[in-house]
């Protein structure tokens, strides 16, 4: 089946740090990839809409120049937080699919981030 | 805008029945999805609903009735390792993304 490596799976820093996470998709061409977020006992809420070689679609109140995403490839998407502070320790989750909005998303393993 | 209400917890014993309801309310919608997620882990996939009626694998089955935008998850013969957050998704909107619900904890007691 489709596999989406997520790296790292954790890390810690120290605030104002900038983190950065990379999403490769194994064995298909993602022509599109989602970046979530989820706070501790909480639901996945949908950060951004990424399709390659495209500005990527933030959703309302995720602030894109504190999130930065890059998909310049039909393999790897990156998503970096800028000068991270504690509010923004959270678990980071990508997900991608192939080409055709009918098809299937396919999750990384995520990322916990936590901001000292 | 776009919400997917679900019970927060249930709890039931080994061996039971339980079923989570999931409503929605979307703006387009292309199906209704299941996701297991265990504590500290990525959600994954259990089933998925395009058309109205009963999907079944295995010990999970999930239903939807489009015209009442309402789903539910099944999960018969439960066992421990059954205890985790299940979420219904929805794939909606003008990209079709998948946004998921408020989630339900399901706790199995012995």
């Amino acid at each position: 089946g489709a596999v989406v490596s997520q790296h790292p799976s954790w890390v810690i820093c120290k605030s104002g740090t900038s983190v950065k996470i990379e999403c490769r998709s194994l064995d298909f061409q993602a022509t599109t990839m989602f970046w979530y977020r989820q706070f501790p006992k909480q639901s996945l809420m949908l950060m951004a809409t990424s399709n390659e070689g495209s500005k990527a679609t933030y959703e309302q109140g995720v602030e894109k120049d504190k999130f930065l995403i890059n998909h310049a490839s039909l393999t790897l998407s990156t998503l970096t937080v800028t000068s991270a502070h504690p509010e923004d320790s959270s678990f980071y989750i990508c997900s991608a699919r192939g080409a055709g909005s009918n098809q299937p998303q396919h999750f990384g393993d995520g990322t916990r981030l936590s901001i000292l | 805008g776009q919400s997917l209400e679900q019970p927060s917890e249930v709890t039931a014993v080994e061996g039971a029945i339980v079923q989570i309801n999931c409503t929605y309310q979307t703006s387009g919608f292309y199906g209704l999805s299941w996701y297991q997620q265990h504590d500290g882990g990525a959600p994954t996939f259990l089933s998925y609903n395009g058309l109205d009626g009963l999907e079944e694998t295995g010990r999970f089955s999930s239903f939807l009735s489009r015209s009442d935008s309402y789903g539910y998850l099944l999960l018969q013969e439960l066992q421990m390792k059954d205890s985790a957050s299940y979420f219904c998704a929805v794939y909606g909107g003008a990209t079709n993304k998948l946004i998921f619900g408020t989630g339900t904890l399901l706790a199995v007691q012995p």
